[in-house]
């Protein structure tokens, strides 16, 4: 089972677009809502996080939406570009998970020049 | 330079063998992890160390144990390996174990099982 869903596996934007990634949970306990960049060949990097408490979360072109009550989370990539294309994994833990992060399957963007 | 490093990048292994998969952090970071991420699955937690201690086992099988000789060493040694195993095997570190500690993840191993 499951326990974090995203979607839609792949997307393809043109550069300059907004690419909106889906995420949902089921775990009530999880709380904090990292997302990881990852480029072939390379390991994840953590690229933003929000906590449970906020709804939402800016860095730049990077915003979280959360929605506590729907479990679910979106990442939006505003004015995408070419070198945003990569693979985003939303994961999740709860307090005190020591750190143990629940990955989904990921969402592999292509930004088109 | 990379901060994680992880031996070998590739690694191809017979059915009922054994490997052991390096990495090694210069980060300064007390705590490792080991992940897994394979075609059909997720990324997958694995083990947590802290301070070279065993924090978390998510893993089923005894065929994977962590190695830590150092603070900043946790290997991985696979015994009688299965192709179901192949995937790429990814070493993390954090400074704590909190549970909003960022996680440095090094490029992987990848390992095939023929």
């Amino acid at each position: 089972q499951q326990q974090v869903r995203q979607s839609p596996q792949s997307l393809t934007v043109w550069e300059g677009e907004t690419a909106i990634l889906n995420c949902s949970y089921e775990n009530s306990a999880f709380d904090y809502f990292p997302w990881y960049q990852q480029f072939p060949g390379e390991g994840p990097a953590l690229l933003i996080a929000i906590r449970s408490v906020s709804d939402k979360k800016e860095d730049g072109r990077f915003t979280i939406f959360f929605n506590k009550r729907e479990k679910k989370l979106s990442l939006h990539i505003t004015d995408s570009q070419p070198g945003d294309s990569a693979t985003y994994f939303c994961a999740a833990v709860a307090t005190g998970g020591n750190n143990k992060l629940t990955f989904g399957q990921g969402t592999v963007l292509s930004v088109i020049p | 330079d990379p901060k994680i490093i992880q031996k070998p990048k590739y690694l191809v292994a017979v059915t009922g063998s054994e490997k052991i998969l390096i990495c090694e952090q210069y980060l300064g970071h007390n705590a490792m992890y080991w992940y897994r991420q394979s075609a059909k699955k997720p990324l997958e937690f694995m083990f947590s160390y802290s301070y070279q201690k065993l924090m978390d086992n998510q893993t089923a099988s005894s065929r994977f144990q962590p190695q830590s000789s150092k603070k900043n060493h946790l290997d991985l040694q696979i015994t009688a390996l299965k192709p179901d195993d192949s995937a790429t095997y990814f070493c993390a570190s954090s400074h704590g174990t909190s549970y909003n500690e960022r996680l440095f993840f090094g490029h992987g191993t990848k390992l095939s099982v023929l």
